[in-house]
């Protein structure tokens, strides 16, 4: 399809493993979001991506975390050593550019449950 | 540090009434952006405001931006059950914040 992919949809767990989510924009967008929604929450800034950079990484929960992009393209984010707390929704979110003013598009997040 | 603040948190209402939820901040945006969120989805962008003052129409909804484009508001009427969702608004320059969200259930 021509909209944001995310996968997997679901991730379920055990505390202290690894997880990777991965997020495919859509084709030509520069700009790349990850938030994090935990259950009837908000959006948690996470990190973004303007091409392959990140200039910022302040929503970072912990060094636990920590996302790359490659090619202009797909983002993978990682979380190590996962936690209890870590579980929530990831949502990833693709835009033409950067900038308050440009539309994002979201994929439906990949929901992680850390048992 | 930007923050957005929504109110209410929560509104439950009968179909056909009229509401309006807000979005408040001490600083001052460049734009501001408002999605619908529903459940197991992700957000989709309904409108953005970039001019103070600025008031936009999409059918039943109606947008406003603050003048001093600290704040801004939503507004619908004759609400129906197609408008349940969670209303998040977001803005930002580069970095997007997005605002704690109003749980919106219009009750058939």
């Amino acid at each position: 399809g021509a909209g944001v992919s995310q996968s997997p949809s679901n991730k379920v767990t055990e505390k202290g493993k690894d997880v990777e989510l991965r997020c495919d924009p859509i084709s030509g967008h520069t700009a790349l979001y990850w938030y994090r929604q935990s259950l009837g929450q908000g959006l948690e800034f996470l990190i973004y991506f303007q091409g392959n950079s990140a200039p910022d990484k302040s929503g970072l929960p912990s060094d636990r975390f920590s996302a790359e992009r490659t090619g202009g393209s797909v983002s993978t984010l990682t979380i190590q050593r996962t936690q209890q707390e870590d579980s929530a929704v990831y949502l990833c979110a693709s835009s033409l550019e950067s900038g308050g003013d440009q539309p994002q598009h979201f994929g439906d997040g990949t929901r992680l449950s850390i048992l | 540090t930007q923050l957005l603040e929504q109110s209410p948190q929560f509104l439950s209402i009968q179909e056909g009434e009229n509401l309006t939820v807000y979005c408040n901040s001490s600083s001052v945006f460049s734009s501001l952006q408002w999605y619908r969120q529903e459940p197991g989805e992700g957000p989709v962008l309904l409108v953005t405001v970039v001019t103070g003052g600025e008031v936009k129409k999409l059918k039943r909804l109606t947008f406003q931006f603050g003048d001093a484009r600290k704040d801004s508001s939503l507004h619908i009427t004759a609400a129906q059950p197609g408008d349940t969702g969670l209303y998040l608004c977001a803005g930002g320059d580069d970095k997007i914040i997005f605002g704690k969200g109003t749980r919106l259930h219009i009750l058939p």
